[in-house]
């Protein structure tokens, strides 16, 4: 069974573009969740989706994030217009348990680079 | 609100020889505790969850932590460790009935050398 999948690997992109980071978590989960670690700093939660709706976003920075899990399926993460301190890992992670009482399995992380 | 603290940035130890990672907690409420391990180039992968009940708890490749209510602790620790042991530990809590949301440390380094 293949793992939470998280595409791309790594981007480097110039401040004021826009990002794209993709998330696939495991089939049949309903809970998904993103992460950021900026460096030198602790992980940190953005938002928790259970299917397609939005249950927590309280970590969201500010209002050039916009996520998506249309369908409830994968997850699209969008910075727009990126900013220098928007740099980091980006991690995904996916539980199975509805009620979300479950281990949540991580993805490799998107390493975002803006210069 | 609800805090955790790795207290050591990295370690460094011989193979073979024992290691402990600390991880203190601040919560107002009740915890669920979590240490997750990042092997390089890879996601996290979680190694044990105390929840309830036995404060001792074991996870996967030889590591075990004890959690300590009064202390607000749950250290790692594991007694003979080997190179493919280097890796970034994470301590991380949730008081919610989500365990996917996590708070986590600041990680710890380990570095196991010859």
């Amino acid at each position: 069974e293949a793992g939470v999948t998280q595409f791309p690997s790594h981007s480097v992109i110039e401040k004021g573009q826009t990002v794209t980071l993709r998330c696939d978590p495991i089939s049949g989960h309903d809970n998904l969740y993103w992460y950021r670690r900026v460096m030198g700093k602790e992980i940190k939660f953005l938002l928790h989706f259970v299917k397609e709706s939005k249950q927590d976003e309280s970590g969201m920075p500010n209002n050039r994030f916009l996520a998506e899990r249309t369908g409830g399926t994968y997850s699209t993460l969008k910075v727009q217009p990126a900013e220098l301190e928007d740099s980091g890992v980006y991690f995904c992670a996916s539980s199975q348990e509805s009620r979300g009482k479950d281990e949540a399995f991580f993805g490799q992380g998107t390493r975002l680079t803006v210069v | 609100a609800q805090s955790v603290t790795q207290l050591d940035s990295q370690v460094p130890v011989f193979e073979e020889a024992p290691v402990e990672l600390r991880c203190n907690y601040s919560s107002s409420v009740s915890v669920y505790l979590f240490w997750y391990v990042q092997y390089p180039n890879q996601g996290l992968q979680l190694l044990l969850k105390y929840l309830s009940g036995s404060t001792l708890v074991k996870g996967i490749n030889g590591f075990e932590a004890e959690f300590n209510k009064s202390q607000t602790s749950f250290h790692l620790r594991k007694p003979s460790v080997h190179i493919s042991d280097t890796a970034e530990y994470f301590c991380a809590v949730s008081d919610s009935d989500s365990w996917g949301k996590l708070q986590f440390g600041a990680g710890t380094q380990v570095v196991v050398t010859p």
